[in-house]
């Protein structure tokens, strides 16, 4: 059974940097074809996808928001980090990791709520 | 960027009913890749449906998915009290993966 969970500030002020931890279990980030995704989706909107790292460590971002993250893993750890810079108000969302093998995400995590507020 | 567009907004049905819910891309979709979800308040999405027509592990028979190139289908056939929930689109065939708006089912 795959699981994921995310972990992370609930609270960032703007202009800091976020840092959110995807720690998973069974599967391995070490098999070919498989990979991991961040996706955010702020209150009441649709889901947009930010980032993926695949096994062989090849890296996607969102082109819109390219410039500000960073995904790195540690598979010994069974873990897939993401780092957001300068975060703003419209950055409030729930972040969410998931498993994905072809690009489509299943499953996913619980999900994590960000705000980001002064 | 390929931009989906889904559409009603909101259908409001009763249970029993078939609700026929449509996702629209800005431009071809390669190999049909395309996948749907379900997400419930509080809940994460939870995929139903990839390369446009194959139910996921555990997902009922009613939901059924079609199309191609740019116009893509989800089809729930009777519909049961916890399909009441909103549907998201995704295509996976071009960088960025992007999502659609989604389509809230409702009770009628």
């Amino acid at each position: 059974q795959i699981t994921l969970k995310e972990s992370g500030p609930t609270l960032v002020k703007p202009t800091q940097t976020l840092t959110l931890t995807c720690t998973f279990s069974g599967f391995s980030l070490s098999t070919s074809g498989v990979g991991v995704g961040w996706i955010r989706q702020p209150p009441g909107k649709a889901p947009e996808w930010l980032a993926l790292i695949y096994w062989n460590d090849d890296k996607r971002y969102s082109p819109s928001l390219r410039s500000r993250l960073t995904i790195t893993k540690d598979t010994s750890k069974n873990q897939v980090v993401l780092t957001m810079t300068n975060m703003d108000p419209v950055d409030t969302a729930t972040y969410y990791c998931g498993h994905s093998k072809r690009n489509w995400f299943d499953p996913w995590g619980q999900g994590t709520l960000v705000t980001v507020s002064s | 960027e390929i931009v989906l567009t889904q559409s009603p907004g909101t259908l409001s049905l009763s249970p029993g009913e078939r609700a026929t819910l449509s996702c629209r891309a800005s431009q071809s979709v390669s190999s049909s890749y395309l996948a749907w979800y379900q997400q419930k308040p509080g809940q994460a999405p939870r995929l139903l449906i990839s390369d446009a027509s194959n139910r996921a592990t555990g997902i009922p028979d009613r939901f059924s998915g079609s199309g191609s190139g740019t116009d893509f289908t989800l089809t729930i056939s009777r519909l049961e009290p916890e399909d009441f929930a909103v549907y998201y689109c995704q295509q996976y065939g071009s960088s960025p993966l992007t999502f659609g708006g989604g389509t809230k089912v409702e009770i009628k």
